[in-house]
C-alpha cells in the first residue's frame, strides 16, 4: 500500500525557516517524480515544486522561487522541503504527492500544516 | 492568479447533472494530460480522472471527462449529497514548466 507521510509542520516566524518531510513507502521511491502541493485558506490547491527521480530536475512555482528548496533522499525514501525567509502567504496545509505516468496525482499525504505569524 | 479557468460554482438537484469547465491554452491543457481532482473539507485531494477521461479504479462511472482544444470539461452524473466538494482540474503547462491547478469549483446538491 502506497503510503505518504507529511511532518515538519508547525508555527514559522516572518522571515523564519522550516522543513517539511514526507516519508514514503509501499513502492520504489527512487522510480517516480514527487511534488509538494498546498491549499492555503480560503484560496485553491496551488503547486509548489517538483523533484525527478535521480534530483537532478527541479521546477518551482514563482511565488516560492529562491526561497524554497526541494530534496530528496532515496536511501532514507523521503522527500523535503526546506522554506526559507517565509512570509504571511506561505501559511498552508502542505501535502506530498507521488507523480504518475500521465502527470496526475493519485497518491497524496494527509498534509502538514504551515502558519506564517508573528 | 491560476492560467486554467474554471467556474467558482455550479449546483443542482440530487440525480441530476453538473458540468465543470477547465479552459486553458495550448501551452498547457492544449498540448498535455489533464486531471481532475475532487476535495473535501479538512482532506487530501483525490483524483478522479487522468489523462483527460480515464478514471482510476475505485472510481464510479458517474465521473467522465473529455478534452476539445484548449478545454476540458468535468461531468458528475447521478449527484449524491456525498459529492458537495471542491473539484480542480490540473496539468502541466510546458511554457510556464510548472505544474497548475484549475481556479476550482464549488459543487453543491441542493
Amino acid at each position: 500500500e502506497v503510503q505518504l507521510v507529511e511532518s515538519g509542520g508547525g508555527l514559522g516566524q516572518p522571515g523564519g525557516s522550516l522543513r517539511l518531510s514526507c516519508a514514503a513507502s509501499g513502492f520504489t521511491f527512487s522510480n517516480y517524480w514527487m511534488s509538494w502541493v498546498r491549499l492555503a485558506p480560503g484560496k485553491g490547491l496551488e503547486w509548489v515544486a517538483n523533484i525527478k527521480q535521480d534530483g537532478t530536475e527541479k521546477f518551482y512555482v514563482d511565488s516560492v522561487k529562491g526561497r524554497f528548496t526541494i530534496s530528496r533522499d532515496s536511501a532514507k525514501n523521503s522527500l523535503y522541503l526546506q522554506m526559507n525567509s517565509l512570509i504571511v502567504e506561505d501559511t498552508a496545509v502542505y501535502y506530498c504527492a507521488r507523480s504518475g505516468d500521465y502527470s496526475d496525482f493519485k497518491y497524496w499525504g494527509q498534509g502538514t500544516l504551515v502558519t506564517v505569524s508573528s | 492568479q491560476s492560467v486554467l479557468t474554471q467556474p467558482p460554482s455550479v449546483s443542482a438537484a440530487p440525480g441530476q447533472k453538473v458540468t465543470i469547465s477547465c479552459s486553458g491554452s495550448s501551452s498547457n491543457i492544449g498540448n498535455n494530460y489533464v486531471s481532475w481532482y475532487q476535495q473535501l473539507p479538512g482532506t487530501a485531494p483525490k483524483l478522479l480522472i487522468y489523462d483527460y477521461n480515464k478514471r482510476p479504479s475505485g472510481i464510479p462511472d458517474r465521473f467522465s471527462g473529455s478534452k476539445s482544444g484548449t478545454s476540458a470539461t468535468l461531468g458528475i452524473t447521478g449527484l449524491q449529497t456525498g459529492d458537495e466538494a471542491d473539484y480542480y482540474c490540473g496539468t502541466w503547462d510546458s511554457r510556464l514548466r510548472i505544474y497548475v491547478f484549475g481556479t476550482g469549483t464549488k459543487v453543491t446538491v441542493l
